[in-house]
């Protein structure tokens, strides 16, 4: 039940682009092809922005896209905007329970 | 519209108990597994039990095993969590959220405080 593992933070100029990682195992993101992507405003609750590694439910921007290559998993936002900035999770599915990564502050520039 | 409400937090001394309530609406209750997912003032995010739609499978992360219940009730549309032998390291954001796989949507969560 290990968190996985993202990078503090990221951070990039309106209209550029970011790219976070999320580092599992085997028992959990290399696993399974249900990664799932979180953002989080301050004071407010969690939004799922990717699931199942690429998919976007409705209403998300096409500028948000998800990927994973064995045990990392990896969110890119392009064309960045204010809005976007954010707390960001990913989390992953690992049999009996899900496991979240350890959060990436977002910043734009 | 899809909406879960959570109801129950609050200040509670350590070594007490409180019962977090989940008030689902606007989908099929029943058809859905359910979670309670926590977070730390500060902290990230903590997934500390999962109940299926029927209520046949269970999981608690080990932070909270042997001292927390969750349960639901699908004729009242309703989610629950009993917190027993509470500690200051419970205290946090408690949010009644959807899915297995995935989770959403997500309750606006409610506050519980373990102080003296």
């Amino acid at each position: 039940q290990s968190a996985l593992t993202q990078p503090p933070s990221a951070s990039g100029s309106p209209g550029q682009s970011v790219t976070i990682s999320c580092t599992g195992t085997s028992s959990d993101v290399g696993g399974y092809n249900y990664v799932s992507w979180y953002q989080q405003h301050p004071g407010k609750a969690p939004k799922l922005m990717i699931h199942e590694v690429s998919k976007r439910p409705s209403g998300v921007p096409d500028r948000f896209s998800g990927s994973k290559s064995g045990n990392t998993a990896s969110l890119t936002v392009s064309g960045l905007q204010a809005e976007d900035e954010a707390d960001y999770y990913c989390s992953s599915y690992a049999g009996s329970y899900k496991v979240f990564g350890t959060g990436t502050k977002v910043t734009v520039l | 519209e899809v909406q879960l409400v959570e109801s129950g937090g609050g200040l509670v001394q350590p070594g007490g108990s409180l019962r977090l309530s989940c008030a689902a609406s606007g989908f099929t209750f029943s058809s859905y597994d359910m979670n309670w997912v926590r977070q730390a003032p500060g902290k990230g995010l903590e997934c500390i039990s999962y109940i299926s739609y029927s209520g046949s499978t269970i999981y608690y992360a080990d932070s909270v095993k042997g001292r927390f219940t969750i349960s639901r009730d699908n004729a009242k549309n309703s989610l629950y969590l009993q917190m027993n032998s509470l500690r200051a390291e419970d205290t946090a954001v408690y949010y009644c959220a959807r899915g297995q796989t995935s989770v959403d949507p997500w309750g606006q969560g409610t506050l519980v405080t373990v102080s003296s």
